[in-house]
């Protein structure tokens, strides 16, 4: 149980277009998303709390405009990378915490990441 | 800042223990002690975590120094596929809010020789 599911696994796209990464709890709900990214050789960095039904929350120097999160439903997230450029070429992974009030291992199920590439 | 210090890489020999440290002094009276790790292109996988008492399971053995300052994560008989970055983290246990943030260090960088 507790799977998290991240669509497409990767992605090459062009300078200048926009990019969507779902992410999906599969076998339960989850009020709170999260997003993070990862360049080569480094950790993994908290972009963004995506809370469904409610606008997200940006980590500092994260643009949110240029980075859009949507949580429309307790098992979908997702980011939407807009006018990508090779800078934006990272590891994205998402994860999400089980709702329905206090979690007994206050856990999150990382998905398995997007890997994406700008030209 | 980060909560925790943990060395940048370890080797150790497949079918032997490798045991983890990290440092986490400032730790506070409620938070609590989890590691994960990530294999390579994978997204972390959850491996344990403890407040005060050392804790096992079927993947592996925490230890908390009696004071809380530090702990070691214990894999008793390491395998190639135990090659991995391994994150220790110090963060609210059990009912904490759901806005509750996991912050990852740098980790340590463990490579099991075969």
């Amino acid at each position: 149980g507790a799977v998290v599911s991240q669509h497409p696994s990767w992605v090459i796209c062009k300078s200048g277009t926009s990019v969507k990464i779902e992410c999906r709890s599969l076998d339960f709900q989850a009020t709170t998303m999260f997003w993070y990214r990862q360049f080569p050789k480094q950790s993994l960095m908290l972009m963004a709390t995506s809370n469904e039904g409610s606008k997200a929350t940006y980590e500092q120097g994260v643009e949110k405009d240029k980075f859009l999160i949507n949580h429309a439903s307790l098992t979908l997230s997702t980011l939407t990378v807009t006018s990508a450029h090779p800078e934006d070429s990272s590891f994205y992974i998402c994860s999400a915490k089980i709702a329905g009030g206090p979690s007994i291992y206050n856990e999150q199920f990382f998905g398995p990441g997007t890997r994406l590439t700008v030209l | 800042d980060a909560k925790t210090t943990q060395p940048p890489s370890m080797d150790c020999a497949e079918g032997r223990a490798a045991n983890l440290p990290c440092n986490h002094s400032t730790i506070s009276g409620n938070e609590y002690v989890y590691w994960y790790r990530q294999i390579h292109s994978q997204g972390p996988q959850y491996i344990i975590h403890g407040l005060k008492n050392n804790e096992t399971n079927e993947m592996a053995s925490l230890i908390i120094t009696e004071d809380r300052k530090s702990s070691t994560l214990i894999l008793p008989h390491a395998t190639l596929r135990d090659t991995a970055v391994y994150y220790c983290i110090v963060r609210g246990g059990p009912f904490r809010n759901r806005d509750d943030k996991i912050i990852f260090g740098k980790g340590t960088r463990l490579h099991i020789l075969p």
